[in-house]
């Protein structure tokens, strides 16, 4: 069974750059078509897709995000990552990552979730 | 971007109650809709993909119905365990877009 973890500061001052790190397990990250995405949910708000990444290496992005997003993926660690820069109050958060199925077209597996709180 | 809207925001039922949310999309998305379940604190869990599919280990009382631009998630029978938020998403198209939840408490 898949399992992703979230990983990263759970603080970070406005301005600077919100690194987040999503380890899977129970499976290699380059097997099968998926795509491994990012999702956030201010509190008591609903969910935002972020972006997404393919084993590939190619990416996209929310439009409302894209300046300031980039995704990674390191095949070697399992891993992929989020990189948001710039981040502002608006950007506080549970950051979530997840598996898209291609196939079956919806969100398959997600990690717990981590808190990301932007303030100095 | 396509937006979801669901209806109601919120609602208060009883254990052993039907129970019926809607999601409508501002253009047609076929059938590429999606429910997810989440309680306080949880990830969003799926329950129904493509409209109508249930997720392996979903109990049979959810059931998923629409296409186009309308759909429903139907719980037969509420159990103590379905009070939670519930969101739709469609994946027609990029973004995937959520609806804004409907949260079931109980009454």
């Amino acid at each position: 069974q898949v399992q992703l973890q979230e990983s990263g500061p759970g603080l970070v001052k406005p301005s600077q750059t919100l690194s987040l790190t999503c380890t899977v397990s129970g499976g290699s990250i380059s097997s099968g078509s998926y795509y491994w995405s990012w999702i956030r949910q201010p509190a008591g708000k609903g969910l935002e897709w972020i972006g997404r990444i393919y084993t590939s290496g190619s990416t996209n992005y929310n439009p409302s995000l894209k300046s300031r997003v980039t995704i990674s993926v390191d095949t070697s660690k399992n891993q992929f990552s989020l990189k948001l820069s710039s981040v502002t109050a608006a950007d506080t958060a549970v950051y979530y990552c997840a598996r898209y199925d291609p196939v079956a077209e919806y969100f398959q597996h997600w990690g717990q979730g981590t808190l990301v709180t932007v303030s100095s | 971007d396509i937006q979801m809207t669901q209806s109601p925001s919120s609602l208060s039922a009883s254990v052993g109650d039907r129970v019926t949310i809607t999601c409508r999309a501002s253009q047609t998305i076929n059938s590429y809709l999606n429910w997810y379940q989440q309680k306080p604190g949880k990830a969003p869990k799926p329950l129904i993909y493509v409209a109508s599919n249930l997720q392996s280990g979903v109990p049979s009382r959810f059931s998923g119905s629409g296409s186009g631009t309308d759909f429903t998630l139907t719980i037969s029978s509420l159990q103590p365990e379905d009070f939670a938020t519930y969101y739709c998403q469609q994946s027609y198209s990029t973004p995937p877009m959520f609806g804004q939840g409907t949260k079931v408490e109980i009454k």
